[in-house]
């Protein structure tokens, strides 16, 4: 089976410029996670849906992240407009089912914000 | 905060040694995981311990878990070079992976 798909692997943007990560999770898993590294920090969690709906939105950073799945498939995080601290690598992770306790990760999203 | 914090954060070793790394965390948990993560690519979860177990081995893994000291332990035996990469203790607070708290990482190097 495929595993969870990330694009773009690698993004380069201005300050100001907005930016879109794509997370195609594994093929029906209800359970959708955004994540992100700050370099050298622990990585750290933005979000979680449970299908089409935000279950836990306690880590996103502030209002110029979106994050979207409609339809409950694929995933979609927007910042807007970006800044330097935005710089990190993004990962999404799914899961099967609430309360499964493993997650399977993406290779990530690379975002530079020069 | 619920962060777990690895340690040593950089290990370099003989392959054919042991590596051995550590995990301290703040709270309560339902269970601890270990994730690897070669560059360039995704997380991969290792191995899961449960609050109430103390010991986990899987193939060459093993874990040990203190909850009385909130800590943990991987130890790699007879590490090979392939075995170089970033792990990573997680931390569920829940049954259900709603919401992992990661640490920062310990960067292994395995020298052939």
């Amino acid at each position: 089976e495929a595993g969870v798909t990330q694009f773009p692997s690698h993004s380069v943007i201005e300050k100001g410029q907005t930016v879109t990560l794509r997370c195609d999770p594994i093929s029906g898993h209800d359970n959708l996670y955004w994540y992100r590294r700050v370099m050298g920090k622990e990585i750290k969690f933005l979000l979680h849906f449970v299908k089409e709906s935000k279950q836990d939105e306690s880590g996103m950073p502030n209002n110029r992240f979106l994050a979207e799945r409609t339809g409950g498939t694929y995933s979609t995080l927007k910042v807007q407009p970006a800044e330097l601290e935005d710089s990190g690598v993004y990962f999404c992770a799914s899961s099967p089912y609430y309360g499964a306790n493993v997650l399977t990760f993406g290779a990530g999203s690379r975002l530079t914000v020069l | 905060s619920q962060q777990g914090e690895e340690d040593p954060q950089a290990l370099s070793i003989q392959e054919g040694e042991n590596a051995t790394m550590n995990c301290s965390y703040k709270t309560s948990i339902n269970n601890l995981q270990w994730y690897r993560q070669n560059s360039g690519r995704g997380l991969v979860h290792l191995i899961l311990i449960r609050s109430n177990e103390r010991e986990k081995h899987s193939g060459r893994l093993r874990v040990t878990l203190d909850t009385s000291k909130k800590s943990s332990s991987l130890l790699i035996t007879a590490s090979r070079a392939a075995d170089t990469a970033s792990y990573f203790c997680a931390t569920a607070v829940l049954t259900g992976a709603n919401n992992l708290f990661f640490g920062t990482g310990t960067r292994l190097t395995v020298i052939p």
